[in-house]
């Protein structure tokens, strides 16, 4: 089945410094990958939309300049915090769509947990 | 816009029993897809049961079946013979086959059995 693998799993960065979260998906090509923030016991909030090729659509409230997302390839799309503050440490996952076929399940990744000290 | 609704926050089984979750959601939308999703303390979003709007027939996945009342707007997920392992966050997810289109999660219902 489609496999998303997001790596890495946890990270902890200083405040100020600036973090990349990787999301592949290994076995089909992703033409749409999606990014959602998940506060402790919340539920997964759409961050942005993410088509191989273009810019990315960060949905209301989501800074575009703090939360850069690169779709460079059919199978790799990046999130970078930048300049990350304590208030960004949350739970991070991303999904992706296939091009073939009715993938309608979508897959996720594994998620990455940031925390910001 | 769609919405998804969950309006149990926690829920509690005793192993072996039946437990049933309630989801619903608003759309004015004819065709679209339902979904429920398990997030266990391992934070990994696992599907657990799809349903399409066009199919009058509930879908069912070994011991995890649905209850799709599509005029009622309702989708609730029946978990027979609970087992530990299902303890988890329950996600209720709508979903449109547009281009790009992401799901709408409800707010989950945080699953317990006893043992």
């Amino acid at each position: 089945g489609a496999v998303v693998s997001q790596h890495p799993s946890r990270v902890i960065c200083k405040s100020g410094t600036s973090v990349k979260i990787e999301c592949r998906s290994l076995d089909f090509q992703a033409t749409t990958m999606f990014w959602y923030r998940q506060f402790p016991k919340k539920s997964l909030m759409l961050m942005a939309t993410s088509n191989e090729g273009s810019k990315a659509t960060y949905e209301q409230g989501v800074e575009k300049d703090k939360f850069l997302i690169n779709h460079a390839s059919l199978t790799l799309s990046t999130l970078t915090v930048t300049s990350a503050h304590p208030e960004d440490s949350s739970f991070y996952i991303c999904s992706a769509r296939g091009r073939q076929g009715r993938n309608y399940g979508y897959t996720f990744g594994s998620g990455t947990r940031l925390t910001v000290v | 816009a769609q919405t998804v609704t969950q309006s149990q926050p926690e829920m509690s089984v005793q192993e072996a029993e039946t437990v049933t979750l309630s989801c619903t959601y608003d759309t004015s939308e004819s065709d679209y897809y339902l979904f429920w999703y398990k997030q266990p303390p391992s934070r990994q979003m696992i599907l657990v049961i799809r349903q399409e709007a066009y199919k009058q027939q509930n879908a069912t996945e070994n011991r995890f079946s649905v209850n799709f009342q599509k005029a009622a707007k309702s989708f609730s997920l029946k978990i027979s013979d609970s087992q530990l392992g299902d303890a988890a966050m329950y996600f209720c997810a709508y979903w449109r086959d547009n281009y790009g289109q992401n799901f709408v999660f409800g707010p989950g219902t945080r699953l317990s059995v006893l043992p």
